[in-house]
Order: structure tokens, then C-alpha cells, then sequence
């Protein structure tokens, strides 16, 4: 079965302080990564993709699956970037199952 | 368009009241998703659709029956409801196999008394 952890569930970083939400993974397969996000009162919406390589909103995202880890990072944190963030894993047979971590609240002090 | 369009936004119901919340997508995406939001915790899965069949179902109660009338539209139908389902119930939509993610929409926010 496939499983998301994210070990944080509060982080507070100071603005211009680089940021680092953990996210690990359990699949058996070649996994689909993502990271979505959920802004105060707004819908969540996707940040991240593994397949594409880029850069959201200076957030950046490698897959290691070595270490079965999917890190997003940011070298300076922003106001703006405070907000709830999920880690997902979408089955890659076809399935289109996507399954979330259990989040981690990011707040960024002024 | 690239929204996922989800009503109502707020329903209070009764629990034995019938209901129904409503999702609809116009890009032509051809899986469409329930997931349900408890506060303070991530979407859990319900429903799958894809190409308008039924291809998970998350071993919900039958108080919680999905329709796909076609592929732009998907229904949760609710019956007999209990205090404990109520929660933010979100409508997604994705293109199968293209990687790109799913959509999501806002949610409605349902309470049963």
C-alpha cells in the first residue's frame, strides 16, 4: 500500500530563512510526487510536480528515491509562503488514486 | 475554464434529510474525484471516476452513493447521514496518465445535525 509521511506538522521560519517541509514516501512501484497547497480560505492547489523538474514560487522539489524522499525547499522564506502543505503520491498503474500526508502548517515570521 | 466548480458552498442537513452536492468541469478532464476533509487533517479518498465508470470506491457507506452523469459533471448523492460525516467535501478532476495533477475544487462545506 502506498503511504506519505510528513513528520512535521507545525514549522516556523523566519523570513529570509531557507525553508525545508520533510516528505517521505512508501510504494512499491515507480511513484507520481506532488506537492499541493492550501492557502488561508483558498482552495488547494498543486505546487509541485517530481516529473517536471521546476520551480514554483522559488520552491523546489527533488526525488530521492534512495531515501524514499520527496524535501521541498526554499532558500528565502517569504510572508506570503505561509500556508498548509500537503506531500502527495499518486498510484502509477493507472489507478489515479492520489494519496496526502498529513500536511505541515508553515508560518513565516516577519 | 480551469476550474472545478463545486456546489453548494455551505449545506446543513438534516439526518434524514436527502441532499445532493454537485461538481462540474469544463477541461476536459475524464477522471473526476470525492474526497472528504475532516478539520485539521488531509483529503481522504472516496470516489474515482474515470471516463464516467465508477473505478474506486473507498469502502464508503452506502449513505454516500457517486453519479457521473456524464463527463463534465459528477454528484455525491447523501441519505441518512450521520453528525460524524459532516466535514468539507472536495470535487477534483485530473487527465489520466498526463502527470499533470489533479484540480481541485472549493468545497462544500456540509454539517449534519
Amino acid at each position: 500500500a502506498q503511504r506519505v509521511t510528513q513528520p512535521e506538522k507545525l514549522l516556523s521560519v523566519f523570513k529570509g530563512a531557507p525553508v525545508e517541509l520533510k516528505c517521505n514516501y512508501s510504494y512499491s512501484g515507480s511513484p507520481e510526487l506532488f506537492w499541493y497547497v492550501q492557502y488561508s480560505r483558498q482552495r488547494l492547489q498543486l505546487l509541485l510536480r517530481h516529473i517536471s523538474r521546476e520551480s514554483i514560487k522559488g520552491f523546489t522539489a527533488d526525488l530521492n528515491k534512495g531515501e524514499t524522499s520527496f524535501h521541498l525547499k526554499k532558500p528565502f522564506a517569504q510572508e506570503e509562503d505561509s500556508a498548509m502543505y500537503y506531500c502527495a503520491l499518486n498510484d502509477s498503474f493507472g489507478n489515479e488514486k492520489l494519496t496526502f500526508g498529513t500536511g505541515t502548517r508553515l508560518t513565516i515570521i516577519p | 475554464d480551469t476550474e472545478v466548480t463545486q456546489t453548494p458552498k455551505h449545506l446543513v442537513m438534516g439526518m434524514t434529510n436527502k441532499k445532493s452536492l454537485k461538481c462540474e468541469q469544463h477541461m476536459g478532464h475524464r477522471a473526476m474525484y470525492w474526497y472528504k476533509q475532516k478539520a485539521k487533517k488531509p483529503p481522504e479518498l472516496m470516489f474515482v471516476y474515470s471516463y464516467e465508470k465508477l473505478s474506486i470506491n473507498e469502502s464508503v457507506p452506502s449513505r454516500f452513493s457517486p453519479e457521473c452523469p456524464n463527463s463534465s459533471l459528477l454528484n455525491l448523492h447523501l441519505h441518512a447521514l450521520q453528525p460524524e460525516d459532516s466535514a468539507l467535501y472536495l470535487c477534483a478532476s485530473s487527465s489520466p496518465g498526463t502527470h499533470y495533477g489533479y484540480t481541485f475544487g472549493s468545497g462544500t462545506r456540509l454539517t449534519v445535525v
